[in-house]
């Protein structure tokens, strides 16, 4: 069935550094994949997102790449900053899925200054 | 432009009680979706209405109900509340179906005594 796992679970990273988390998913009909940013209290906010027909995406200090093949994704964060801190969550979604998004359990980074 | 309003923020409820949550999508946005956040299960999908009907439901028990109105506001109950029913529920509008942007609120946080 639908399964998005990622990694890692918690990423410590010091200020200036650059963040990786990376995702699988296991729906082949999945060709929509948005990445969101938790902060405590608040609602998920999306921060960026990437479809099937593209390899990579850019905005500013963020940036996401997909392989299909082997049905994976990844989020980078270069020159972190400590109001990077948060939970990320990792979302696949396909075209017949109404409103559906498999979201990954999440990754909490902690940007020490 | 306002972003997604749900009410209310936070309720206490005993159980066997029931519940009645409110999410008020962006203006425009016909498509609301709603997800059960917990520290031990993630972010679980619920249901979604377009135009009033719902399209998608995920594996929660019939005591989760939800409907949409004429204005694509959504309301969500929940019947006779169990302790493990504590969780932020979080609503997401979209504008159209299929792989768009789903845009969160800030939650509601149950909790069930």
């Amino acid at each position: 069935g639908e399964n998005v796992e990622q990694h890692p679970s918690t990423l410590s990273v010091q200020e200036g550094d650059s963040a990786v988390i990376k995702c699988t998913y296991s729906d082949s009909a999945s060709n929509y994949f948005p990445w969101y940013k938790q902060e405590l209290g608040k609602g998920p906010q999306l921060i960026i997102d990437i479809r099937s027909n593209v390899g990579e995406k850019k905005d500013q200090r963020i940036a996401v790449t997909l392989n299909k093949t082997a049905k994976h994704f990844s989020l980078h964060i270069t020159e972190t900053q400590p109001e990077d801190s948060a939970v990320y969550f990792c979302a696949a979604s396909s075209t017949d899925s109404w409103g559906k998004f498999q979201f990954g359990a999440g990754t909490q980074v902690v940007v020490t200054p | 432009k306002a972003g997604v309003t749900q009410t209310p923020r936070y309720l206490i409820k005993t159980r066997g009680q029931q519940v009645t949550l409110s999410c008020s999508p962006i203006s425009g946005h016909r498509s609301v979706s709603w997800y059960q956040q917990t520290p031990g299960q993630g972010l679980q999908f619920l249901f979604e209405y377009f135009s009033e009907t719902q399209r998608n439901k995920g594996n929660f028990p019939g005591r989760f109900s939800g409907r949409q109105f004429s204005n694509s506001r959504s309301e969500m109950n929940v019947s006779t509340l169990e302790l493990g029913d504590s969780a932020l529920y979080l609503c997401a509008s979209s504008s159209a179906q299929g792989q768009t942007e789903a845009f969160f609120g800030q939650g509601t946080r149950l909790t069930v005594v």
